[in-house]
């Protein structure tokens, strides 16, 4: 079936270590996203690719990095810089033009020990 | 700032319609009304989207009011699995490329038996 895999669901990070979160879709899709939910919160954009080899920053990107060497591949990296990076990451995609729906992975869930 | 509001909370009796408001009042000419709901966990599932005309797909109905300044999600027949958190947000097609989502607190809707 074509979707959007995020792994691992769940991850656990030691303070001063940088984690990478990978997100693979098979749709097709151009445009690629990253966002962030706290408990009790609606989502926020980390950063977003429209194209290979291109991304911008979204609202919260400082702390975060990512990569977008193919276009089904979009991997999100925590670094040590944020500060607080225990939450719910959720990655999506989309097609680049027209109105059609962001579709969402099922997130992985950082952990600070 | 997200340009939805939407009451935190519903209540809904098992087999029951569900209508859940959305207030859009500051919505442009260009922009679409998105829905989304997130079941605890797991990343947001679209339901539907449209910019003036009634919508209906296999899992809701969309209402949008003549002016467009308010919307309605109908889940005609709710069961206990439609519990979840409800988002209503309003996207702009920039040059026909895609805005991105701007998620509110959305409602949190509880069916009961």
């Amino acid at each position: 079936d074509g979707g959007i895999t995020q792994s691992p669901k769940y991850l656990f990070r030691k303070e001063g270590q940088n984690v990478t979160l990978s997100c693979e879709q098979n749709l097709n899709h151009d445009a690629m996203y990253w966002y962030r939910q706290d408990p009790g919160q609606g989502l926020r954009l980390i950063y977003y690719s429209q194209i290979v080899n291109d991304f911008q920053k979204g609202d919260i990107a400082e702390g975060y990095s990512v990569s977008r060497e193919k276009k089904e591949s979009f991997p999100l990296t925590v670094t040590s810089a944020q500060k607080n990076p225990t939450a719910f990451y959720l990655c999506a995609s989309s097609p680049l033009l027209g109105n059609q729906p962001q579709h969402f992975g099922d997130g992985t869930r950082l952990s600070i020990l | 700032d997200a340009k939805t509001t939407q009451p935190t909370s519903m209540d809904c009796a098992e087999g029951r319609a569900a209508n859940l408001p959305c207030n859009h009042s500051t919505i442009s000419g260009n922009e679409y009304v998105y829905w989304y709901r997130q079941i605890h966990s797991q990343g947001p599932q679209y339901i539907i989207h449209g910019l003036k005309n009634n919508e209906t797909n296999e899992m809701a109905s969309l209402i949008i009011t003549e002016d467009r300044k308010s919307s309605t999600l109908i889940l005609p027949h709710a069961t206990l699995r439609d519990t979840a958190v409800y988002y209503c947000i309003v996207r702009t097609l920039r040059g026909g490329s895609q805005g991105n989502l701007i998620f509110g607190k959305g409602t949190k809707l509880s069916v009961k038996p």
